[in-house]
């Protein structure tokens, strides 16, 4: 199996704040990754697929970078509403793994 | 749009199959996939399988054994059975879609929490 390693596993900022997250995989998954938002009580949520691509209606403060094996997760500026759990997935090969996740809250 | 809805017992005993279905409306289950994920409480996402409309599936080798997903293009459910069950697979589980082999899952239904316990 694909390990993906998350980090940091939680992080405190302001508002208004840059937030990154890191995602590492065990071994090269091409560009075969997504980042999903899961806030409390609630499903995971599609942000990023393909590494780098927003999906439709999630706001541009959300963006993501990476291919092979290192990928980058960005808020540009941290609001209230991102306070969640933040995963990341590859799709590469069967079966799929995630992260370990990102709790990130307002300092 | 597409929206999936989970559904089944909250609460299995030790050694007994757990069942969920999942009810998807707003299209059918032609030509897409359809996958099982759980997370243990305060624990992460665990990939569990897929099925196709076809009716072809893939299962996560660490429950392979136990578990099996079916589809039901009448209904437009699929459903998910994990067998002998234990404490440890108490979770929420969640169905999602995914519109090719290799895509990302960009609808998830809402989930359901299943406890085993005697």
């Amino acid at each position: 199996d694909i390990q993906m390693t998350q980090s940091p596993s939680s992080l405190s900022a302001s508002v208004g704040d840059r937030v990154v997250i890191t995602c590492q995989a065990s071994r090269d998954i091409s560009n075969y990754l997504s980042w999903y938002q899961q806030k409390p009580g609630k499903a995971p949520e599609l942000l990023i697929y393909d590494a780098s691509d927003l999906e439709t209606g999630v706001p541009s403060r959300f963006s993501g970078s990476g291919s092979g094996i290192d990928f980058t997760f960005t808020i540009s500026s941290l609001q209230p509403e991102d306070i969640a759990t933040y995963y990341c997935q590859h799709y590469d090969t069967f079966p799929w793994t995630f992260g370990q996740g990102t709790k990130v809250e307002i300092k | 749009q597409v929206q999936l809805q989970e559904s089944g017992p909250g609460l299995v005993k030790p050694s007994e199959t757990l069942s969920l279905t999942c009810t998807v409306s707003g299209r059918s289950l032609s030509d897409s996939y359809w996958a099982w994920i759980r997370q243990p409480p305060g624990r992460g996402l665990e990939w569990i399988g897929y099925i196709y409309s076809s009716g072809s599936t893939n299962y996560n080798p660490s429950l392979k054994s136990r578990v099996a997903i079916s589809i039901d293009t009448s209904t437009n459910q699929f459903s998910l059975k994990l067998s002998s069950v234990t404490a440890a697979d108490t979770a929420v589980y969640y169905c999602a879609r995914h519109i090719r082999l290799i895509a990302p899952m960009d609808v998830w239904g809402q989930g359901t929490a299943v406890s085993v316990s005697s």
